[in-house]
């Protein structure tokens, strides 16, 4: 196992709500990129966060937003909820940036009603 | 940006046979290919990776082969085995400041007794 983890591990919202998931990387990890799973498909990349700045970011709109912590933990925002945004949400962190391995965390699944 | 093409979509294979699993990539300029193993309601779990440097990269019964002239990877398992079923997702990296993967769309393989 990694020691990347998640929390919380699943989470039920309404739609136009507002929630927060955490990561904390792996130990001496500088790099956390988040994704999106929807059920049956493969992760796909929402943004990626090296040395607490955003370093690149996927399809995804506004209401998507992260952080990341001094200490390389990071937190995915997730405004206004769609019922489309239902789907496993997994942070992996890696050294770099620069094509280092990347290390899933156990995800977070998010359902929206 | 970049697209992964992954077939075939499920795979069935009697325990101690070979499985293949293949991937295509449009964008020239990645150089990372990772395969990740996600059985049920658990985290994507790197198996092997390879870098463009290298044509192909073995692991036990793992190997990887990469062919950057006509941009496609394969995943080879040789004697298989029962664990060895789950859904298996090639990626590639987004070279550039950020280590995006683009994900294929994944290959449910299925080893039968």
């Amino acid at each position: 196992e990694t020691g990347v983890t998640q929390s919380p591990t699943h989470l039920i919202k309404t739609r136009g709500q507002q929630v927060t998931l955490r990561c904390s990387s792996q130990s001496g990890h500088n790099t956390v990129s988040w994704y999106q799973q929807a059920l049956g498909q493969g992760p796909q990349f929402i943004f990626q966060y090296y040395r607490e700045e955003e370093n690149g970011r996927g399809n995804f709109p506004p209401r998507f937003s992260g952080l990341q912590f001094p200490n390389y933990s990071s937190e995915l925002n997730v405004n206004a909820l769609e019922l489309d945004d239902s789907a496993l949400y997994l942070c992996a962190s890696s050294l770099t940036g620069a094509t280092d391995t990347q290390y899933f965390g156990p995800g977070t699944r998010l359902t929206v009603l | 940006g970049e697209n992964v093409e992954q077939h075939p979509s499920t795979l069935s294979v009697q325990e101690g046979d070979s499985a293949v699993i293949k991937c295509t990539y449009s964008d020239s300029a990645s150089n990372y290919f990772p395969w990740y193993k996600q059985e049920l309601g658990k985290r994507p779990q790197l198996i092997i990776d390879i870098r463009s440097n290298v044509g192909e990269k073995k692991d036990q019964r793992i190997a990887v082969t990469l062919n950057k002239t006509a941009k496609h990877f394969s995943l080879h398992i040789t004697e298989t085995q029962p664990e060895d079923s789950a859904v298996y997702f090639c990626a590639a990296s987004d070279t550039g400041t950020a280590s995006k993967l683009t994900f294929g769309t994944g290959t449910r393989l299925q080893v039968t007794l």
